[in-house]
């Protein structure tokens, strides 16, 4: 049992590049959502997907695309990078468990630089 | 948007000793989940909190939830080098909320 895998675990990217970011889960989780983190500033919900073939922005949508290709994975894209994406990018899933419905379990991260 | 507040940002202190952390915030959450993060992990889930006034205990470390499910700290007791990293706290805003409210996080340090 995997959990939460992410590839790549590191990137560099040159302004104006694309790229994908691959997110699987083994655990049967309905949602899943893709976050990016940087200093100071918490997580902040880029796209999440509460079930296979639904996708909602979040906080921080503009400049990435998702797609959820199955309920296992959830990919996020970015078409045209920019320096000011330079973060680190978590996936997680949450549990459909009865009266834990809001726990979620993160993916190693992937570090991207855009140069 | 409902924010989360921690305090303190930043705690470093001797192996041994004791400490609280505090996540506040002016709304009332459903449910409020705590997780550590340790450098180039990605957050893992310690614990969840759903009713006011609640408790949870696991092993030195005790959670508790505020009466009006607003608030939440975490106290850890004899503090141990292993339980340095980011502590973030998460709440959920109420029944079929997809998302999550995080906390910017308290980075602990506990030094030898």
């Amino acid at each position: 049992n995997a959990g939460v895998t992410q590839t790549p675990k590191f990137q560099v990217l040159k302004t104006g590049q694309s790229m994908t970011l691959q997110c699987a889960q083994d655990m049967n989780h309905n949602s899943m959502y893709w976050y990016r983190q940087d200093p100071g500033m918490g997580l902040r919900l880029i796209y999440y997907s509460a079930s296979e073939g639904t996708t909602d922005k979040g906080e921080v949508p503009n400049g990435y695309n998702v797609s959820r290709l199955n309920k296992r994975e959830f990919s996020l894209r970015l078409e045209s990078a920019a320096p000011s994406q330079t973060s680190v990018y978590f996936c997680a899933s949450r549990t459909d468990r009865v009266g834990f419905s809001y726990e979620q379990y993160f993916g190693p991260g992937t570090r991207l630089t855009v140069t | 948007t409902q924010l989360l507040e921690q305090s303190p940002q930043f705690l470093s202190i001797q192996e041994g000793e004791n400490l609280t952390v505090y996540c506040n915030s002016s709304s009332v959450f459903s449910s409020l989940q705590w997780y550590r993060q340790e450098p180039g992990e990605g957050p893992v889930l310690l614990v969840t909190v759903v009713t006011g006034g609640e408790v949870k205990k696991l092993k030195r470390l005790t959670f508790q939830f505020g009466d009006a499910r607003k608030d939440s700290s975490l106290h850890i007791t004899a503090a141990q080098p292993g339980d340095t990293g980011l502590y973030l706290c998460a709440g959920a805003q109420g029944a079929g909320s997809y998302q999550l409210t995080f906390g910017k996080g308290t980075k602990l340090s506990v030094i030898p």
